[in-house]
C-alpha cells in the first residue's frame, strides 16, 4: 500500500517465511511496471519488471503479480532472508508520459531472525 | 562498468551558497534523471534529460537549475540553497526501455 504520512508502512515477517509487498497503482494507462529495492544507505536496485500485457513474472526467489482490473501490483518473496530487510517501492511508466515513471513512496520490510 | 556515479557522496551547505551536483553514466544511456527524496515522500522528478543537449522539469523543479552538456553527464545546480532543500538527490539514467538505473545518492544539509 502507500504512506500519506512521514513513516514508511512496514512489514515484519520470520525469517524463512514468504514476503507479499502490495501496491496501488494509480493509472489504468500504465503500461510497465517496476519493483525496486532500497538498503540503508544506498540507491534503489532494480528487483523485476512486468509489462501490462502480463499477468506474473518470475525471478529468482522472487514473483510479481500484476490484477489490472484492480490497478493492483504485487511482490512476493520466497524464503525472506536476513538480506531482504529494506524499503520496497513499485514504479508504474504511464504510456504517453514522456519517459518519466511514477514511484510509490516504498514499505518497509523487516525480517526477524 | 561504474554504471552511474555520484559526486559528492555528502555535503553541507550554508543557507544561500550555491553548489553542483555531478551524475555521470557509462552506458551510453540517453535519458537521465534527477530526484530527491525525503522521509515519507518516495522519490520525486526534479528535472530530467531525454537526450545531450536537451532539459525539462519535472514535478518539484523550483530552485534547481540542470545542465547536460555531454551524453554522459547531467549536472544539478543548487544556485542559492535553502533549509527546504536538505535531501537525498539520486541520479538515474536508462536506455530507450523504462528500467531506470540509480546511482547511490548525494546527502545535501542546508543550514
Amino acid at each position: 500500500g502507500e504512506s500519506v504520512g512521514l513513516h514508511l508502512p512496514t512489514l515484519s515477517v520470520q525469517e524463512g517465511d514468504n514476503s507479499i509487498i502490495n501496491c496501488a497503482y494509480s493509472n489504468s494507462a500504465s503500461d510497465y511496471f517496476i519493483w525496486y529495492k532500497q538498503e540503508s544507505g544506498k540507491g534503489p536496485q532494480f528487483i523485476i519488471d512486468i509489462r501490462s500485457n502480463m499477468d506474473k513474472r518470475q525471478g529468482q526467489r522472487v514473483t510479481v503479480l500484476l490484477n489490472k482490473t484492480v490497478k493492483h501490483l504485487s511482490l512476493q518473496i520466497a524464503a525472506t532472508q536476513p538480506g531482504d530487510s529494506a524499503v520496497y517501492f513499485c514504479a508504474e511508466n504511464m504510456r504517453g508520459a514522456n519517459s518519466k515513471l511514477t514511484f510509490g513512496k516504498g514499505i518497509t520490510l523487516s525480517v526477524r531472525p | 562498468n561504474a554504471g552511474v556515479t555520484q559526486t559528492p557522496k555528502f555535503r553541507v551547505l550554508k543557507t544561500g551558497q550555491s553548489m553542483t551536483l555531478l551524475c555521470a553514466q557509462d552506458m551510453n544511456h540517453e535519458y537521465m534523471y534527477w530526484y530527491r527524496q525525503d522521509p515519507g515522500m518516495g522519490l520525486r522528478l526534479i528535472h530530467y534529460s531525454v537526450g545531450e543537449g536537451t532539459t525539462a522539469k519535472g514535478e518539484v523543479p523550483d530552485g534547481y537549475n540542470v545542465s547536460r552538456l555531454k551524453k554522459q553527464n547531467f549536472l544539478l545546480g543548487l544556485e542559492s540553497a535553502a533549509p527546504s532543500q536538505t535531501s537525498v538527490y539520486f541520479c538515474a539514467s536508462r536506455p530507450g526501455a523504462p528500467r531506470q538505473f540509480f546511482g547511490p545518492g548525494t546527502r545535501l544539509t542546508v543550514l
